[in-house]
């Protein structure tokens, strides 16, 4: 049984510019969550994927998106690039989207923004 | 709203000796879970253990145990027997049990085991 895959590891970005992070969940998990955690501070909810659609979503702007596909892995892009975005860009994968528990984190992909 | 509260920035436990790390939530809802992660310097989130709020049990997973007060709205988690292993970032977390699906994470105790 694999985990949840995330790629890039590390990204360096400049503000304004526009990124992809790439999430590929734990074998039969359906249901895929995307957090941030800025230094020093907890994960934040951005968004959560339940069968390709978004079913959930944290107090983020719209340049946060996201998608779904079949296989059921996942790709956070975020548009206009700040600053403030530099952090930790967490993953986590489960079945169902109401499972009071059972969530798989993957290492995160680190992105600074320059 | 809810909130997490994790007042102990950082922590400091002697090799084999047991360690509380403090947490306390703020819910009016009834049905709720609370979970602890273990996150070391690879970044990773790794679940420790889960209470839901109607269990009446104090959840166990090894050397991890949870000490619930529902009445202080507390959720410390005892980690017996300290390994050089331990030595981590630990974030409570909280989630409702309805069609909100995110958790809702503390600030993070780091944990340093002395040998």
């Amino acid at each position: 049984e694999t985990g949840v895959t995330q790629s890039p590891t590390h990204l360096i970005k400049t503000r304004g510019q526009q990124v992809t992070l790439r999430c590929s969940s734990q074998s039969g998990h359906n249901t895929v969550s995307w957090y941030q955690q800025a230094l020093g501070q907890g994960p934040q909810f951005i968004f959560q994927y339940y069968r390709e659609e978004e079913n959930g979503r944290g107090n983020f702007p719209p340049r946060f998106s996201g998608l779904q596909f079949p296989n059921y892995s996942s790709e956070l892009n975020v548009n206009a690039l700040e600053l403030d975005d530099s952090a930790l860009y967490l993953c986590a994968s489960s079945l169902g989207r109401d499972r009071g528990y059972g969530y798989t984190f993957g290492s995160g992909t680190r992105l600074t923004v320059v | 709203a809810q909130k997490i509260t994790q007042t102990q920035p950082g922590m400091f436990v002697q090799e084999k000796e047991a360690v509380t790390l403090d947490c306390t939530y703020d819910t009016s809802d009834q049905s709720y879970g609370l979970f602890w992660y273990k996150q070391p310097s690879s970044g990773e989130m790794i679940f420790l253990i889960y209470q839901g709020s109607y269990d009446e049990q104090n959840a166990t997973e090894g050397r991890y145990s949870l000490n619930f007060q529902k009445a202080r709205k507390s959720a410390n988690l005892v980690i017996s027997a300290s390994q050089l292993g331990d030595s981590a970032m630990y974030f409570c977390a909280m989630r409702r049990m309805d069609s909100s699906y995110k958790l809702i994470f503390g600030s993070g105790t780091r944990l340093l085991v002395r040998p």
